[in-house]
């Protein structure tokens, strides 16, 4: 089966410029989610959608930061204006369920690398 | 608040050796456990998961072990290959939660 796709794989830009990064989930899965992965840390989840719902967005920071998955497949994530601190790895994650479970983990696409300078 | 956190930072084996990666989480109520290898550049791989009602599950050459009354979870690694150099996550969940809360990894080293 092919697996996450994320683009673009890096991008560098000047804060308070804007950024929109790319997902399309593991065909079938409903649900999608966001990660924000900090060097040296582990992903931090920012949203997660169930098919064009947005389930759990209590980490995303509203003020900048902004998600969507139209028609409950691709989904965007952008950012404006962006700040140093967003500086990181934003990863996206599809699954069959809304819930972690046995045997039924996360998929992970392999990112994009986010430089704001 | 309640987390997942990593004893080691940094692991170094030899090449053929065992590798035992350990990992303590916090959350009593968690019934749910996922190990992630990370290279270079990658997303998060799955390696292998299990359950609050399970004390042991094998893989092809890994093994992951929970031991509830401490909290603890550890990933076995057999015969350890210059390919399982990586960053190994633990992540846990709870129940009724629909995230993953992941720990800060942590990095294998193989030498030849």
């Amino acid at each position: 089966e092919a697996g996450v796709a994320q683009s673009p794989r890096y991008k560098i830009i000047e804060k308070r410029q804007s950024v929109a990064f790319w997902c399309n989930p593991i065909s079938g899965h409903a649900t999608l989610y966001w990660y924000q992965q900090i060097l040296g840390q582990g992903p931090k989840l920012l949203i997660q959608f169930q098919n064009n719902g947005v389930v759990d967005d209590s980490q995303l920071p509203k003020d900048r930061f902004s998600a969507e998955r139209l028609k409950g497949v691709d989904s965007t994530l952008k950012i404006q204006p962006a700040k140093l601190e967003d500086s990181a790895v934003y990863l996206c994650a599809s699954s069959l369920w809304s819930i972690p479970r046995y045997n039924s983990p996360l998929h992970f696409g392999n990112g994009t690398r986010l430089t704001v300078t | 608040g309640e987390s997942v956190g990593l004893h080691l930072p940094t692991l170094s084996v030899q090449e053929g050796d065992n590798s035992i990666i350990n990992c303590a989480y916090s959350n009593s109520a968690s019934d749910y456990f996922i190990w992630y290898k990370q290279e270079s550049g990658k997303g998060p791989q799955f390696i292998i998961d299990i359950r609050s009602n399970m004390d042991k599950r094998q893989g092809q050459r890994v093994t992951v072990l929970l031991n509830k009354t401490v909290k603890h979870l550890s990933l076995q690694i057999a015969a350890t290959q210059p390919g399982d150099s990586a960053v190994y996550f633990c992540a846990e969940n709870t129940g009724t939660a629909s995230k993953l809360t992941f720990g800060t990894g942590t990095r294998l080293q193989v030498t030849l």
